[in-house]
């Protein structure tokens, strides 16, 4: 139990749909990042919020967005979803970004199936 | 974008042997982490390297930092099958502050029974 939640934990939308998944941080974390873990695959850095901005990216195109509350819970946006786009989505959260020895905590995830 | 190399892709393993991974990379790293995936959970932090030569344990698991800060290696001893799952040698990202994570594609612990 990492204090970490998501939801839902599973969903199925189709191509060229749009889908919003939600992720608790654990109290008192204020910064929360974002991973696709496809099936085989280690988890994939989409990127991160710090105080409601984001804070990095990795290499996923703008159709990914992201936001993040006052409360430093967050959502992950994803617009014209593809075939491609079906994966394990984690959210992680940390006291702070950046600081060595800061644990990074995970979700269970959100399972996103694309038909 | 920086690449790890993880091997074994999977071991099958009895109960009580000993288990060896490791992870190489073409870049040379300040920090090694070790992650571990159970079925239907997200990655949990088990060891935490931030020194070339370290040796860390935590409990039957014991991992080293490479002297050339290229790999880093993780050794299970006396698997039970709570052993089970998927073990990720990690790296923080290094992209303007963020605290991302880059993960190499994980091995694979099964327990014959």
């Amino acid at each position: 139990e990492t204090g970490v939640t998501q939801s839902p934990t599973h969903l199925i939308k189709t191509r060229g749909q749009q889908v919003t998944l939600r992720c608790s941080s654990q109290s008192g974390h204020n910064t929360v990042s974002w991973y696709q873990q496809a099936l085989g695959q280690g988890p994939q850095f989409i990127f991160q919020y710090y105080r409601e901005e984001e804070n990095g990216r990795g290499n996923f195109p703008p159709r990914f967005s992201g936001l993040q509350f006052p409360n430093y819970s967050s959502e992950l946006n994803v617009n014209a979803l593809e075939l491609d786009d079906s994966a394990l989505y984690l959210c992680a959260s940390s006291l702070a970004p950046g600081e060595r020895g800061n644990t990074i905590y995970f979700g269970e995830g959100s399972w996103l199936t694309v038909v | 974008g920086q690449q790890l190399n993880q091997s074994p892709q999977s071991m099958f393993i009895q109960e009580g042997e000993d288990v060896s991974m490791n992870c190489t990379s073409s870049s040379i790293f300040n920090t090694w982490l070790w992650y571990k995936q159970d079925p239907g959970e997200g990655p949990v932090l088990l060891i935490a390297l931030y020194k070339a030569g370290e040796l860390t344990s935590n409990g039957r698991l014991t991992a080293q930092f490479g002297i050339t800060r290229k790999d880093s290696f993780l050794n299970i001893s006396a698997s039970i099958p709570s052993d089970v799952g998927i073990y990720f040698c990690v790296i923080p990202h290094s992209g303007g502050g963020a605290d991302g994570l880059t993960f190499g594609k994980g091995t694979h612990l099964i327990i014959q029974p």
